[in-house]
Protein backbone atom coordinates (compact mmCIF):
# COMPACT_ATOMS: atom_id res chain seq x y z
CA UNK A 1 0.00 0.00 0.00
CA UNK A 2 1.12 2.99 -1.04
CA UNK A 3 2.06 5.92 1.59
CA UNK A 4 0.77 9.08 1.33
CA UNK A 5 2.58 12.27 0.76
CA UNK A 6 1.76 15.91 1.43
CA UNK A 7 2.12 18.52 -0.33
CA UNK A 8 1.96 17.75 -3.58
CA UNK A 9 3.61 20.22 -4.86
CA UNK A 10 5.70 23.43 -3.43
CA UNK A 11 7.34 26.10 -5.05
CA UNK A 12 10.03 27.87 -2.96
CA UNK A 13 12.73 30.93 -3.76
CA UNK A 14 16.23 30.26 -2.84
CA UNK A 15 17.26 30.22 0.73
CA UNK A 16 13.46 29.53 1.72
CA UNK A 17 12.77 26.28 4.00
CA UNK A 18 10.01 23.44 3.09
CA UNK A 19 9.07 20.45 4.72
CA UNK A 20 7.50 17.54 3.14
CA UNK A 21 5.31 14.46 4.60
CA UNK A 22 5.10 11.11 4.19
CA UNK A 23 2.27 8.67 6.15
CA UNK A 24 1.29 5.06 6.48
CA UNK A 25 -1.75 3.45 7.84
CA UNK A 26 0.35 -0.01 8.45
CA UNK A 27 3.07 -0.10 11.06
CA UNK A 28 6.49 0.68 9.61
CA UNK A 29 10.02 -1.02 9.74
CA UNK A 30 12.02 1.81 8.14
CA UNK A 31 11.00 5.07 5.88
CA UNK A 32 13.61 5.90 2.84
CA UNK A 33 14.02 9.42 1.26
CA UNK A 34 14.81 9.99 -2.43
CA UNK A 35 15.45 12.74 -5.28
CA UNK A 36 14.49 12.12 -8.57
CA UNK A 37 15.23 14.80 -11.33
CA UNK A 38 13.80 15.12 -14.82
CA UNK A 39 14.40 12.64 -16.78
CA UNK A 40 16.75 11.02 -14.15
CA UNK A 41 16.79 7.26 -11.90
CA UNK A 42 15.84 8.36 -8.25
CA UNK A 43 18.73 9.11 -6.24
CA UNK A 44 19.11 7.96 -2.30
CA UNK A 45 18.82 10.68 0.08
CA UNK A 46 18.42 8.69 3.85
CA UNK A 47 16.89 6.64 5.60
CA UNK A 48 15.48 6.10 9.16
CA UNK A 49 14.83 3.19 10.94
CA UNK A 50 12.74 2.01 13.95
CA UNK A 51 14.45 3.53 17.11
CA UNK A 52 15.30 6.76 15.63
CA UNK A 53 18.71 5.80 14.06
CA UNK A 54 19.37 8.01 11.09
CA UNK A 55 21.15 7.42 8.48
CA UNK A 56 22.28 9.63 5.40
CA UNK A 57 24.80 11.63 2.98
CA UNK A 58 23.06 15.07 2.21
CA UNK A 59 22.52 18.07 4.59
CA UNK A 60 18.89 17.71 4.42
CA UNK A 61 17.12 16.33 7.64
CA UNK A 62 14.17 13.98 8.44
CA UNK A 63 12.25 12.86 11.41
CA UNK A 64 10.19 9.48 12.07
CA UNK A 65 7.32 9.26 14.32
CA UNK A 66 6.97 5.80 14.78
CA UNK A 67 3.73 5.46 16.77
CA UNK A 68 2.11 8.03 14.39
CA UNK A 69 3.75 6.11 11.05
CA UNK A 70 4.86 9.34 9.49
CA UNK A 71 7.88 10.87 8.34
CA UNK A 72 8.97 14.54 7.54
CA UNK A 73 11.54 15.61 5.25
CA UNK A 74 13.31 18.96 6.44
CA UNK A 75 14.96 21.05 3.32
CA UNK A 76 16.66 24.20 4.97
CA UNK A 77 17.67 27.05 2.94
CA UNK A 78 17.54 25.80 -0.25
CA UNK A 79 19.08 25.95 -3.04
CA UNK A 80 18.43 25.43 -6.64
CA UNK A 81 19.52 21.66 -7.02
CA UNK A 82 17.00 21.42 -4.76
CA UNK A 83 14.89 20.74 -6.95
CA UNK A 84 12.85 17.80 -8.12
CA UNK A 85 10.64 15.13 -7.33
CA UNK A 86 11.00 14.00 -3.52
CA UNK A 87 9.45 10.26 -3.07
CA UNK A 88 9.17 8.92 0.60
CA UNK A 89 9.48 4.64 0.38
CA UNK A 90 8.48 2.64 3.63
CA UNK A 91 8.97 -0.90 4.45
CA UNK A 92 7.10 -2.62 6.58
CA UNK A 93 9.60 -5.22 7.91
CA UNK A 94 13.12 -6.86 6.96
CA UNK A 95 12.45 -9.06 3.74
CA UNK A 96 9.89 -6.67 1.79
CA UNK A 97 10.76 -4.22 -0.62
CA UNK A 98 9.96 -0.45 -0.70
CA UNK A 99 6.61 0.99 -1.22
CA UNK A 100 6.74 4.64 -2.61
CA UNK A 101 4.55 7.55 -2.11
CA UNK A 102 3.12 9.70 -5.07
CA UNK A 103 5.84 12.18 -4.75
CA UNK A 104 6.44 15.87 -3.89
CA UNK A 105 7.61 18.05 -6.79
CA UNK A 106 9.51 20.92 -5.40
CA UNK A 107 10.96 23.54 -7.39
CA UNK A 108 12.82 26.46 -6.32
CA UNK A 109 13.44 29.81 -8.26
CA UNK A 110 15.92 32.49 -7.77
CA UNK B 1 31.70 -0.03 -10.88
CA UNK B 2 28.66 -0.16 -13.12
CA UNK B 3 25.80 -0.50 -10.35
CA UNK B 4 22.86 -1.01 -11.87
CA UNK B 5 22.54 -1.74 -15.25
CA UNK B 6 19.10 -1.85 -17.24
CA UNK B 7 18.78 -2.73 -21.04
CA UNK B 8 16.86 -1.46 -23.54
CA UNK B 9 17.01 2.22 -22.42
CA UNK B 10 14.15 2.77 -25.01
CA UNK B 11 11.47 -0.15 -26.64
CA UNK B 12 8.70 -0.03 -28.36
CA UNK B 13 6.43 -2.98 -28.59
CA UNK B 14 3.04 -4.24 -30.87
CA UNK B 15 0.45 -5.70 -28.43
CA UNK B 16 0.59 -8.81 -27.58
CA UNK B 17 4.06 -8.69 -28.15
CA UNK B 18 5.97 -10.21 -25.59
CA UNK B 19 9.49 -8.87 -24.23
CA UNK B 20 11.94 -9.13 -21.60
CA UNK B 21 13.72 -5.81 -19.51
CA UNK B 22 17.11 -6.84 -18.37
CA UNK B 23 18.51 -5.37 -14.94
CA UNK B 24 21.93 -6.46 -13.40
CA UNK B 25 23.52 -5.50 -10.61
CA UNK B 26 27.31 -5.82 -10.00
CA UNK B 27 27.48 -4.42 -6.30
CA UNK B 28 26.50 -8.36 -4.62
CA UNK B 29 23.16 -6.82 -3.68
CA UNK B 30 20.86 -9.27 -2.55
CA UNK B 31 17.89 -7.20 -2.51
CA UNK B 32 16.43 -6.22 -6.16
CA UNK B 33 12.87 -4.84 -6.92
CA UNK B 34 11.36 -3.92 -10.18
CA UNK B 35 9.10 -0.48 -10.55
CA UNK B 36 7.08 1.48 -13.10
CA UNK B 37 6.93 5.10 -13.44
CA UNK B 38 3.79 6.61 -14.56
CA UNK B 39 2.60 10.70 -14.30
CA UNK B 40 1.03 11.16 -11.44
CA UNK B 41 1.47 7.63 -9.75
CA UNK B 42 4.64 7.66 -7.94
CA UNK B 43 7.01 4.73 -8.22
CA UNK B 44 4.54 1.62 -8.36
CA UNK B 45 6.41 -1.67 -6.40
CA UNK B 46 5.66 -4.59 -9.75
CA UNK B 47 7.99 -7.18 -8.15
CA UNK B 48 10.79 -7.85 -5.98
CA UNK B 49 13.13 -10.50 -4.67
CA UNK B 50 15.24 -10.53 -1.35
CA UNK B 51 17.37 -13.02 -2.64
CA UNK B 52 18.10 -15.17 -5.54
CA UNK B 53 15.79 -18.31 -6.14
CA UNK B 54 12.86 -16.14 -4.01
CA UNK B 55 11.20 -13.58 -5.56
CA UNK B 56 7.46 -12.22 -4.41
CA UNK B 57 4.66 -10.24 -6.10
CA UNK B 58 3.92 -6.26 -5.19
CA UNK B 59 1.51 -4.20 -6.01
CA UNK B 60 0.88 -4.21 -9.40
CA UNK B 61 2.44 -8.26 -10.84
CA UNK B 62 -0.56 -8.46 -13.25
CA UNK B 63 1.30 -9.17 -16.98
CA UNK B 64 4.92 -9.52 -15.90
CA UNK B 65 7.42 -12.27 -14.31
CA UNK B 66 10.65 -12.54 -13.09
CA UNK B 67 12.76 -15.31 -11.91
CA UNK B 68 15.95 -14.57 -9.71
CA UNK B 69 18.31 -16.92 -10.58
CA UNK B 70 22.00 -15.47 -9.72
CA UNK B 71 22.64 -12.60 -7.32
CA UNK B 72 23.47 -10.55 -10.28
CA UNK B 73 20.39 -11.17 -12.46
CA UNK B 74 16.68 -9.66 -12.32
CA UNK B 75 15.01 -9.93 -15.59
CA UNK B 76 11.38 -8.56 -15.73
CA UNK B 77 9.35 -10.04 -18.66
CA UNK B 78 6.24 -8.82 -20.34
CA UNK B 79 4.17 -12.05 -21.22
CA UNK B 80 1.65 -10.06 -23.73
CA UNK B 81 2.27 -6.51 -24.52
CA UNK B 82 -0.64 -4.34 -23.70
CA UNK B 83 -1.08 -0.26 -24.33
CA UNK B 84 -1.39 -0.17 -20.29
CA UNK B 85 1.92 -1.31 -19.85
CA UNK B 86 3.50 1.92 -21.51
CA UNK B 87 5.78 3.29 -18.38
CA UNK B 88 9.01 4.03 -17.36
CA UNK B 89 10.27 0.86 -15.99
CA UNK B 90 12.96 0.97 -12.87
CA UNK B 91 15.21 -1.73 -11.34
CA UNK B 92 16.75 -0.93 -7.85
CA UNK B 93 19.36 -2.73 -5.76
CA UNK B 94 20.20 -2.66 -2.09
CA UNK B 95 22.19 -5.03 0.16
CA UNK B 96 19.40 -5.61 2.23
CA UNK B 97 17.08 -3.79 4.96
CA UNK B 98 19.27 -0.89 6.76
CA UNK B 99 20.33 0.37 3.39
CA UNK B 100 19.18 2.65 0.40
CA UNK B 101 18.67 1.22 -3.00
CA UNK B 102 20.83 2.11 -6.28
CA UNK B 103 18.27 2.58 -8.92
CA UNK B 104 19.42 1.70 -12.62
CA UNK B 105 18.82 4.18 -15.24
CA UNK B 106 15.68 3.32 -16.76
CA UNK B 107 13.80 1.85 -19.62
CA UNK B 108 10.91 3.46 -21.16
CA UNK B 109 8.79 1.38 -22.94
CA UNK B 110 5.89 2.10 -25.32
CA UNK B 111 3.21 -0.65 -26.11
CA UNK B 112 0.99 0.34 -29.42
Amino acid sequence: QQPVQSPQAVILREGEDAVINCSSSKALYSVHWYRQKHGEAPVFLMILLKGGEQKGHEKISASFNEKKQQSSLYLTASQLSYSGTYFCGTEKNSGYALNFGKGTSLLVTP
Amino acid sequence: NAGVTQTPKFQVLKTGQSMTLQCAQDMNHEYMSWYRQDPGMGLRLIHYSVGAGITDQGEVPNGYNVSRSTTEDFPLRLLSAAPSQTSVYFCASSPGAYYGYTFGSGTRLTVV
